[in-house]
């Protein structure tokens, strides 16, 4: 089944602590991405990834890392999480930045105290 | 760079009645748009898509959509709503800048009355 994983589902954590969100997919896609969704804000790109090793910023890619060193995974790291950083974020690929549609993963719910 | 607005953030319609939900955007050229649906508790599902071509687009669950170029809009509209409808809707475009990026806008919220 064609499917984008993101783990873990739910995290609360603590100010400082790094922490990384894994997001994997089996459909062979070469473009994936961040986002995080707020309440009133809808979804905002954090970084993307047009293949291995390429990476972008998106419109809120401060406070974050990635890394795309195979093409099936695509982590998101907090090296130093703040409570601005509690939301829900969603991981999506696509087949290239062209062909959509985007698969979204199921998101991750974080909470930074 | 651009933006997208969705002017209505709540609309609630009737089982059977026709549905249109508003997008607006802002860019230089002829942007991707995209329309999602997101159900409570899951991601975002792509519902259709505009690159080029013919301006009235189909997609999935009956929904089409409508490009207007002299108006910068994207709505979104189905004829007859279905209580399994009720979901929040985001409008999206996709252009370059330099690098490629993709704006939602903050998304409508769909209530159906039985």
């Amino acid at each position: 089944e064609a499917q984008v994983t993101q783990n873990p589902r739910y995290l609360i954590t603590v100010t400082g602590k790094k922490l990384t969100v894994t997001c994997s997919q089996n459909m062979n896609h070469e473009y994936m991405s961040w986002y995080r969704q707020d309440p009133g804000l809808g979804l905002r790109q954090i970084y993307y990834s047009m293949n291995v090793e390429v990476t972008d910023k998106g419109d809120v890619p401060e406070g974050y890392k990635v890394s795309r060193k195979e093409k099936r995974n695509f982590p998101l790291i907090l090296e130093s999480p703040s409570p601005n950083q509690t939301s829900l974020y969603f991981c999506a690929s696509s087949l290239d930045r062209d062909n959509q549609p985007q698969h979204f993963g199921d998101g991750t719910r974080l909470s930074i105290l | 760079a651009q933006s997208v607005t969705q002017p209505d953030i709540h609309i609630t319609v009737s089982e059977g009645a026709s549905l249109e939900l508003r997008c607006n955007y802002s860019y230089g050229a002829t942007p991707y748009l995209f329309w999602y649906v997101q159900s409570p508790g899951q991601g975002l599902q792509l519902l259709l898509k505009y690159f080029s071509g013919d301006t009235l687009v189909q997609g999935i669950k009956g929904f089409e959509a409508e490009f207007k170029r002299s108006q910068s809009s994207f709505n979104l509209r189905k004829p007859s709503v279905h209580w399994s409808d009720a979901a929040e809707y985001f409008c999206a475009v996709g252009a370059w800048a330099g690098s490629y990026q993709l704006t939602f806008g903050k998304g409508t919220k769909l209530s159906v009355i039985p």
